[in-house]
């Protein structure tokens, strides 16, 4: 099993839908964990961090659930900018490195 | 501000070849990691440093890969002998620390074509 599961998608939406994306990760020691988003042949780039309490940022909304070890994204209103691949990101105790997803893949067509 | 620079951006030699590609980290930054990106498998950590020393290398494929980062500024991924498998995208990582908070910032990566 990886140690990051996400949906490779892709999702294909309209401009102005609402997307989610589901992450579930294996290790209960993981704390910290964010999202990331890769544009085609660029570097990963970190979109935000994911509390415990759900933060919201624009138009993203992270939440965390650590009893059921899932990590979701929101995005509202979606932008033909908003089309890349969006990557779940963990980290644990002991491996102190970030532990990547495989991405979800979103269109977002005109 | 200067992001973590990698060089070369592309590069693509014959199997059987040394390759050795190079990452200077963001200024500041303590840790450096190198990650892998290919179709199959996704984004792999190789290795990662800390304050210059090696602290997992788990990720190295094997004895043909090796990382070094003599100094706080530079640091070097070398493949030798190469082979086709090791095409991918190299990417450089940095951040502050290893704390929890404190997220990684990639390079633009190297592309390795091994033919």
């Amino acid at each position: 099993r990886k140690e990051v599961e996400q949906d490779p998608g892709p999702f294909n939406v309209p401009e102005g839908a609402t997307v989610a994306f589901n992450c579930t990760y294996s290790n209960s020691a993981s704390q910290s964990f964010f999202w990331y988003r890769q544009d085609c042949r660029k570097e990963p780039k970190l979109l935000m961090s994911v509390y415990s309490s759900g933060n919201e940022d624009g138009r993203f909304t992270a939440q965390l659930n650590r009893a059921s070890q899932y990590i979701s994204l929101l995005i509202r209103d979606s932008k033909l900018s908003d089309s890349a691949t969006y990557l779940c990101v963990v980290r644990d105790t002991g491996r102190r490195a970030l532990t990547f997803g495989s991405g979800t893949r979103l269109q977002v067509q005109p | 501000d200067a992001g973590v620079i990698q060089s070369p951006r592309h590069e693509v030699t014959e199997m059987g070849q040394e390759v050795t590609l190079r990452c200077k980290p963001i200024s500041g930054h303590n840790s450096l990691f190198w990650y892998r990106q290919t179709m199959m498998r996704g984004l792999e950590l190789l290795i990662y440093f800390n304050n210059n020393v090696p602290i997992d290398d788990s990720g190295m494929p094997e004895d043909r890969f090796s990382a070094k980062m003599p100094n706080a500024s530079f640091s070097t991924l070398k493949i030798q002998p190469s082979e086709p498998r090791d095409s991918a995208v190299y990417f450089c990582a940095s951040s502050f620390s290893l704390s929890s908070g404190n997220t990684i910032y990639f390079g633009e990566g190297s592309w390795l074509t091994v033919v």
